[in-house]
């Protein structure tokens, strides 16, 4: 069973860098079925993509409002994938998700690739960061 | 960036009811469609993906429909179990953009 796990500080410094690393088990982030994202959740409110990072080429895709902020790298030898968001606010607290975010589906005979991102089927349990001096 | 528009925001269902959750795209999106559950202090669980297909594990009383901009999640006889939030993904354009959920409640 894949089974993802955030780590990283709980508590940033406002205009510091968000540092979090995904382990996943279970299962090779060097897969080209899949890439790899961040989603956040701000207390209380909805879900928002962050990026992704597709292991395989090493390419990313971020969303354009964090665009600038973001580096998203992947260590295909530990296995895990890395977020750092710099310039932080009070509005980047939130529960930060990582998850398996599938790019190829494999139906009957033939597979074929979403051309526009994919859906996410396996989740972390979340990590809260707090954005406080 | 495609929005995403669910409705109603709160939906009050009793047990064993048809619940009948909405999403809207702001343009189309295929079939790229994907509903999630996240319960109280949980991660989101993929209920459904391609608009209609039922992720591993999940249960025949959710269905999805729909194509191009409107989509519906149906839950045919609530149970305890699933009232949660639900929320709706849109996968067919970059940035994946998702919809401010819908909460099921106890009516």
């Amino acid at each position: 069973q894949l089974q993802l796990q955030e780590s990283g500080p709980g508590l940033v410094k406002p205009s510091e860098t968000l540092s979090l690393t995904c382990t996943v088990s279970g299962g090779s982030i060097s897969s080209n079925s899949y890439y790899w994202g961040w989603i956040r959740q701000p207390p209380g409110k909805g879900l928002e993509w962050i990026g992704s990072v597709y292991s395989y080429t090493g390419g990313t895709y971020s969303n354009p409002s964090l665009k600038s902020r973001l580096t998203m790298t992947a260590d295909t030898a530990k296995n895990q994938f890395s977020l750092k968001m710099n310039s932080v606010t009070a509005a980047d607290t939130a529960l930060y998700y990582c998850a398996r975010h599938v790019r190829r589906y494999c139906g009957g005979t033939s597979c074929f690739n979403f051309h526009g991102g994919g859906f996410f089927d396996y989740w972390g349990q979340g990590a809260l960061v707090i954005v406080s001096s | 960036e495609i929005v995403m528009t669910q409705s109603p925001a709160t939906l009050s269902v009793s047990p064993g009811e048809r619940g009948t959750l909405s999403c809207r795209a702001s343009q189309s999106v295929s079939n790229n469609l994907a509903w999630y559950q996240q319960k109280p202090g949980q991660a989101p669980r993929l209920l459904i993906y391609g608009a209609s297909t039922r992720a591993t594990g999940i249960p025949a009383r959710f269905s999805g429909s729909g194509s191009g901009t409107e989509f519906t999640l149906t839950i045919s006889s609530l149970q305890s179990e699933d009232f949660a939030v639900y929320y709706c993904q849109q996968y067919n354009n970059w940035p994946q953009t998702f919809g401010q959920g819908t909460k099921v409640e106890i009516k």
